[in-house]
Order: C-alpha cells, then sequence, then structure tokens
C-alpha cells in the first residue's frame, strides 16, 4: 500500500522559514500530484497549496510547494512564519489505482 | 457563494444505521465530484471515497469499501454518507468536500458532522 509520511512535528519561531517533507513509500512521487492542506484546531481543513507547487487564490505567498525526485519527497515551505500558521499540516497524493492518500500531519508549532 | 453545510452532531448506539448529509449551493452541484473525509479523535485526515452527483459514479478507498455507502440526490443538491450497523470505532469528525474541476485537489469543506457511537 502507497504510504505517504510526514513528521510528527516541527517547530520555529516566528519570521523564520519552516520546511515540512513528505516522503513517498514507492513509486515516484512525482507521477502524481501532491496537495497540502491545513487545518487549525477546531476547523476544517483548508487548502494551501495544489498539484505540487500552485496557491489557491487568498493563500499567502509566503507558502511554496515542491517536489524532490531524488529523495521521493514533497515539501511544503512556509516563510515569515506568523502565529496564525501555527496549525496541523497534511500532504496528499493518489496509488496506483488513483485513490486519494494522505500523509499522517504534521503539527507545526510557532514558539 | 460557493457552500457545502453538513447535517447536526449525531450521537448514537452501536448496531444502529445513521446517515449524514452535505449540502451544496452556489454553484452546478451535478458537475463537481465531492469527497468524503474521515477524522477520528486526535488522528489525521483519511480520504472515505468520491461521488459525481451527475451519475453518482462513486470511488470507494479499499479500506472502507462494504462499510459504508455515498449516495446522491442531485434534485435537492445533497450528497450522503449513510452506514448499516454502526461501530465505536466510527467516531469521528466527517467532512464533505468539493473536488475543483479539472484539478484534482478539494477547493471548498462542509463544516464537519461529528459522529459519536457509544453504548
Amino acid at each position: 500500500n502507497f504510504m505517504l509520511t510526514q513528521p510528527h512535528s516541527v517547530s520555529e519561531s516566528p519570521g523564520k522559514t519552516v520546511t515540512i517533507p513528505c516522503t513517498g513509500s514507492s513509486g515516484s512521487i512525482a507521477s502524481n500530484y501532491v496537495q497540502w492542506y491545513q487545518q487549525r484546531p477546531g476547523s476544517a481543513p483548508t487548502t494551501v497549496i495544489y498539484e505540487d507547487d500552485q496557491s489557491p487564490s487568498g493563500v499567502p505567498d509566503r507558502f511554496s510547494g515542491s517536489i524532490d525526485s531524488s529523495s521521493n519527497s514533497a515539501s511544503l515551505t512556509i516563510s515569515g512564519l506568523e502565529t496564525e500558521d501555527e496549525a496541523d499540516y497534511y500532504c496528499q497524493s493518489y496509488d496506483s489505482n488513483n485513490h486519494w492518500v494522505f500523509g499522517g500531519g504534521t503539527k507545526l508549532t510557532v514558539l | 457563494e460557493v457552500q457545502l453545510v453538513q447535517s447536526g452532531a449525531e450521537v448514537t448506539k452501536p448496531g444502529e444505521s445513521l446517515k449524514i448529509s452535505c449540502k451544496g449551493s452556489g454553484y452546478t452541484f451535478s458537475s463537481y465530484w465531492i469527497a468524503w473525509v474521515r477524522q477520528m479523535p486526535g488522528k489525521g485526515l483519511e480520504w472515505m471515497g468520491i461521488i459525481f452527483p451527475r451519475d453518482s459514479e462513486t470511488k470507494y478507498s479499499p479500506s472502507l469499501q462494504g462499510q459504508v455507502t455515498i449516495s446522491a440526490d442531485k434534485s435537492i443538491n445533497t450528497v450522503y454518507l449513510q452506514w448499516s450497523s454502526l461501530k465505536a470505532s466510527d467516531t469521528a469528525m466527517y467532512y464533505c468536500a468539493r473536488q475543483h474541476r479539472g484539478h484534482d485537489w478539494l477547493d471548498y469543506w462542509g463544516q464537519g458532522t461529528l459522529v459519536t457511537v457509544s453504548s
């Protein structure tokens, strides 16, 4: 079964830059698009990155996505961290049968 | 304005049946896939399946196939998620979300429906 692995938690200071990795278990992560969702406590998720590196309108350009085929990983990078960025972040892609797969989620603490 | 409004929280007992809903407005409902996503208490997101309301084509997560039924009534712009016999392990928050047309991402989410299954 295809899986996406994320670190359980990351932390960084306001104003700094943080990168959250998402590693595919098999195949090439570059062969299917990766999305990233933000979920603040008590709220529904929202999309911050789609199709690897595209931003929905309204998402600050401090959020960016990328793919690194050499490590079979996708990454979400947030620059100029703000306290409002504190949330859980989930990557999502697809398995070989086009079923959606979510990563386990990463809790971002901005301290 | 695009909106997905879900039915309210439910408290039920093991073995009971249940159907929760997700009503769309502000767009051509039948033309967009709607997904269901589960979040168990303190856990991550899990894709359950997706339906295209125009023809009710449905795809399920292999791990949940046969455990739930996803359906749609396009005449009232509503998608459903139902169980025939609930288990305590079905306790979770359930979200519906619209898939952006032409791109595989979820652009609008419902507010979530909390289902609690307890004897």
